[in-house]
């Protein structure tokens, strides 16, 4: 069974361009968070899906970061004109239910880096 | 609003020896604890958890009590390994729901 997969593992974008971040939750999961971990600091929750639902975005930057989680295919992270503060690693995590006795999986993450 | 303090690292160990990392916590109602570790380049495995007061969580050798009076959940270890070489994050979540806060995380070393 598959864990959660993310990609790409490294993206590399200028200033001004888009970042799109991928995230395939393990089979039979239907919940989705992303949390982002900024150097040397702990991971920050942003967002928190369900299939064509977005539950909880408390997390997300008011601009240029949007999230989906499509009927059909995997959980899409999106940040619109990056900027160099945007560089961090992106984690998502996906569980079977809602509630703490469902465990979180972990994706490897995606790192990016603005240049 | 709810928040997790962890000692600061890094803390660097010869093998063999004990250890103990920090946490405590502030939060409403009653939360679940965790402690997630982190290996170099990968995401966030869980290691232990513990869902109320005086619950002990145990995994590979590592525990961890709940502890409401204190709000803490120290993890510990009796003999640590080069393996176990990594960084440590404490966790909770809010009663009933699934959104972690986490705290800043403990990089472990352990020299053999």
């Amino acid at each position: 069974n598959a864990g959660v997969m993310q990609n790409p593992r490294h993206l590399v974008r200028r200033r001004g361009q888009e970042a799109r971040l991928r995230c395939s939750p393990m089979k039979g999961h239907s919940h989705v968070y992303w949390y982002r971990q900024l150097p040397e600091e702990g991971l920050k929750f942003m967002v928190y899906l369900q299939k064509e639902n977005i539950i909880d975005e408390s997390g997300m930057p008011k601009e240029r970061f949007s999230a989906e989680f499509p009927k059909e295919g995997p959980s899409i992270l999106r940040i619109q004109q990056v900027v160099r503060g945007d560089s961090a690693a992106y984690f998502c995590a996906s569980s079977e239910e809602r509630g703490h006795n469902s465990p979180l999986h972990f994706g490897n993450g995606t790192r990016l880096t603005v240049t | 609003g709810n928040s997790v303090t962890q000692m600061e690292g890094p803390v660097t160990l010869s093998e063999e020896a004990f250890l103990t990392i920090n946490c405590t916590y502030t939060a409403t109602g009653y939360p679940s604890l965790f402690w997630y570790v982190q290996y170099p380049g990968e995401g966030l495995q869980l290691l232990l958890k513990a869902t109320k007061a005086d619950d002990k969580g145990s995994n590979k050798g590592f525990e961890a009590t709940y502890r409401k009076e204190t709000t803490s959940f120290h993890l510990e270890k009796g003999s640590v390994q080069v393996s176990d070489s990594a960084v440590y994050f404490c966790a909770l979540t809010e009663q009933g729901a699934q959104k972690l806060v986490f705290g800043q995380g403990t990089r472990l070393t352990i020299n053999p």
